[in-house]
């Protein structure tokens, strides 16, 4: 079985301030592992994902990702947030090696940047 | 911008209606999924195409019937729902289904439908 954990509901940052996302995750093999954010009303963004290769990744509006296989995290950092990027954020995982496994999402964090 | 389109984007519906959510994705897409998503909280699968065939229905009640006439467009058939049913229903695609071909899984989301069941 694979799960992803958000343990943080709330996140407030001040505007200009570094923000971390914290994401940690199980899976019975190697994980994919993906950042999407939602807005007010809307879908889901894709933000950064890990697939294979270096362990920081760089994604969309500044947003970059540290994979850290002995502490099984995957957490979303950004140097300097911007009031814009309040939102909600939600890390998945899909295990490789179970082909027919869906991602999973944890719960999500909502990121409050204060100005 | 989202690539994948969803209609409408509010429907308010009483529990006798029958109405009909739309996606539509131009991406060449072969997987297709509908999530349903409640607030503040993450998004559920409902169902997955692959390949205009239904592969994964998640123990959804048969008050929601999903369609895939073709490879670019999902429908979502809604009958006598009930008001619990009230939330954001998302549609989104993948090049391929998971797992085939090296696929990562990655999704592409459509800004969803938002449902009101009185």
């Amino acid at each position: 079985a694979q799960s992803v954990a958000q343990p943080e509901d709330q996140v407030n940052v001040a505007e200009g301030n570094p923000l971390t996302v914290k994401c940690t995750y199980s899976v019975s093999g190697n994980p994919y592992l993906f950042w999407y954010v939602q807005y007010p009303n809307r879908g889901l963004q894709f933000l950064l994902k890990y697939i294979t290769g270096d362990n920081l990744v760089k994604g969309s509006y500044g947003f970059e990702a540290e994979f850290n296989k002995s502490q099984t995290s995957f957490h979303l950092k950004k140097p300097s947030a911007l009031v814009s990027d309040s939102a909600l954020y939600f890390c998945a995982v899909r295990d490789i090696h179970n082909a027919g496994n869906m991602l999973t999402f944890g719960g999500g964090t909502r990121l409050m940047v204060k100005p | 911008d989202t690539e994948v389109t969803q209609t409408p984007k509010h429907l308010v519906m009483g529990m006798t209606n029958k109405k009909s959510l739309k996606c539509e994705q131009h991406m060449g897409h072969r997987a297709m999924y509908w999530y349903k998503q409640k607030a503040k909280k993450p998004p559920e699968l409902m169902f997955v195409y692959s390949y205009e065939k239904l592969s994964i229905n998640e123990s959804v009640p048969s008050r929601f019937s999903p369609e895939c006439p073709n490879s670019s467009l999902l429908n979502l058939h809604l009958h006598a729902l009930q008001p619990e049913d009230s939330a954001l229903y998302l549609c989104a695609s993948s090049q391929v289904p998971a797992g085939r071909g090296g696929n990562t899984g990655e999704l592409f989301f459509g800004e969803g439908s938002r449902l009101t069941v009185l």
